[in-house]
């Protein structure tokens, strides 16, 4: 079963817009961890944010702000004012305390093209 | 720290040849994962281990991988022989041993069969 869903495969929006980016998750723990990371152009998966599932306070960094809501399942990722650097391909992931590490379950993720 | 290393960061080979991929984890990390993305698939997990060993093989897509960590700070992936659908990119990462710290991410390897 998919445990994580990007409904958005690709996404475009003009510089300065807003954008949300969706992630909506699937799982029996009541212990586990969400997580997004970015793919510039480059290639590589930078990590951005981590909530574990008993923590669902809003999370904001500069542009960046993070929504996670329990009742929807779902850990929505918000970039404010975008820039043509949030170009890239952000992955939402989910692990699981019963997995017993730190492997992650990753979306297909959502390209996100900003443009000047 | 560097980050975690991987080496080559690309490689193209004939279809039938060996090929290994090298990884150097964030020193003091004790998880060790191999991940695989392609366009079909996504990022998928091959294997992971813990503080050297192999805990999870799961994802290895058949006999002709194989993974090993012979030491905390160095891991290898093989792929004997290769095909051309093990076309991808794979990515090394590594992790402190609690559930639920984030891994980082190594810049990957892309691997083209011919």
């Amino acid at each position: 079963a998919q445990k994580v869903t990007q409904a958005q495969t690709e996404i475009s929006v003009v510089e300065k817009e807003d954008v949300t980016l969706d992630c909506v998750y699937e799982t029996r723990d009541t212990t586990y961890y969400l997580f997004w990371y970015k793919q510039p152009p480059s290639g590589e998966l930078v990590f951005l944010i981590r909530r574990n599932s008993f923590d669902e306070q809003n999370e904001i960094s500069g542009r960046y702000s993070w929504n996670f809501q329990k009742s929807t399942s779902s850990f929505n990722f918000t970039i404010t004012a975008s820039q043509v650097v949030d170009s890239a391909v952000y992955f939402c992931a989910l692990s699981e305390r019963q997995t017993g590490a730190n492997n992650l379950f990753f979306g297909t993720g959502t390209r996100l093209t900003v443009i000047p | 720290d560097a980050g975690v290393i991987q080496s080559p960061r690309h490689e193209v080979t004939e279809m039938g040849q060996e090929v290994t991929l090298r990884c150097k984890p964030i020193s003091g990390h004790d998880y060790l994962f191999w991940y695989r993305q392609t366009m079909m698939r996504g990022l998928e997990l091959l294997i992971y281990f813990n503080n050297n060993v192999p805990i999870d093989d799961s994802g290895m897509p058949e006999d002709r991988f194989s993974a090993k960590m012979p030491n905390a700070s160095f891991s290898t992936l093989k792929i004997q022989p290769s095909e051309p659908r093990d076309s991808a990119v794979y990515f090394c990462a590594s992790s402190l041993g609690q559930v639920g710290t984030e891994a980082f991410f190594g810049q990957g390897t892309r691997l083209t069969v011919v």
